[in-house]
């Protein structure tokens, strides 16, 4: 079974522009969670889709953004890069049953780099 | 808000040794509690987690953690550590209902010296 998926594994972009990170979950997960992992941040909640509806998000300006497909899979969309937007961004998912979630499965990120 | 504290940042331990890390939790009920491990560059795996029952949880690896609800603790522990552990493990809880919401302490990073 595979695992869950992210894209691109690297991608560097210029302050100012945007960034499209993309996440495939797990066959039969319905959730997909985002996390920024910056150095001397830790890990931090991002945002979180089920079922195509964003339910949380965390501390982060409207500039970070995101949808999920009607197939689960996600994006996370950065507008207006800054430099202290570089970071490793993991995705996870995790299987909604009966409405409540269990464990997250993590990919192995997407490292963002701005320059 | 719920809140996890990882108090130790870096562990050097020798092969074969045992091996606990910590983690104290904060949160009104009882959470729900995970421990990860990092390789560099690399994503999150899961070692264990606590949802609810026998408060000693055996994980992979044979890493095994003990909830301890009087004293707000998740520990982490393996008997003997070999060298292919070092890594960085996060401890994290997720509360009911959003189990995958979680939030993590800073990270321990472990070295194994041979």
């Amino acid at each position: 079974e595979a695992g869950v998926t992210q894209s691109p594994t690297h991608l560097i972009k210029t302050r100012g522009q945007q960034a499209t990170l993309r996440c495939s979950p797990i066959s039969g997960h319905t959730s997909v969670y985002w996390y920024q992992q910056a150095l001397g941040l830790g890990l931090q909640f991002l945002l979180w889709y089920d079922e195509g509806e964003e339910r949380n998000r965390g501390n982060f300006p409207p500039r970070f953004s995101g949808r999920q497909f009607p197939n689960y899979s996600s994006e996370l969309n950065v507008n207006a890069l800054e430099l202290e937007d570089s970071a490793l961004y993991l995705c996870a998912s995790s299987p909604n049953r009966n409405g409540r979630n269990t464990e997250a499965f993590f990919g192995q990120g997407t490292r963002l780099t701005v320059v | 808000a719920q809140s996890v504290t990882q108090p130790d940042i870096h562990i050097t331990v020798s092969e074969g040794a045992s091996l606990e890390l910590r983690c104290n939790y904060s949160y009104g009920a009882t959470p729900y509690l995970f421990w990860y491990v990092q390789s560099p560059g690399q994503g999150l795996q899961l070692l264990l987690k606590y949802f609810s029952g026998d408060t000693l949880v055996q994980g992979i690896k044979g890493f095994e953690a003990e909830f301890k609800r009087s004293q707000s603790s998740f520990n982490l522990r393996k008997p003997s550590v070999h060298w292919s552990d070092a890594a960085e493990y996060f401890c994290a809880v997720g509360v009911l209902g959003t189990a995958s919401k979680l939030t993590f302490g800073t990270g321990t990073r472990l070295q194994v010296t041979l």
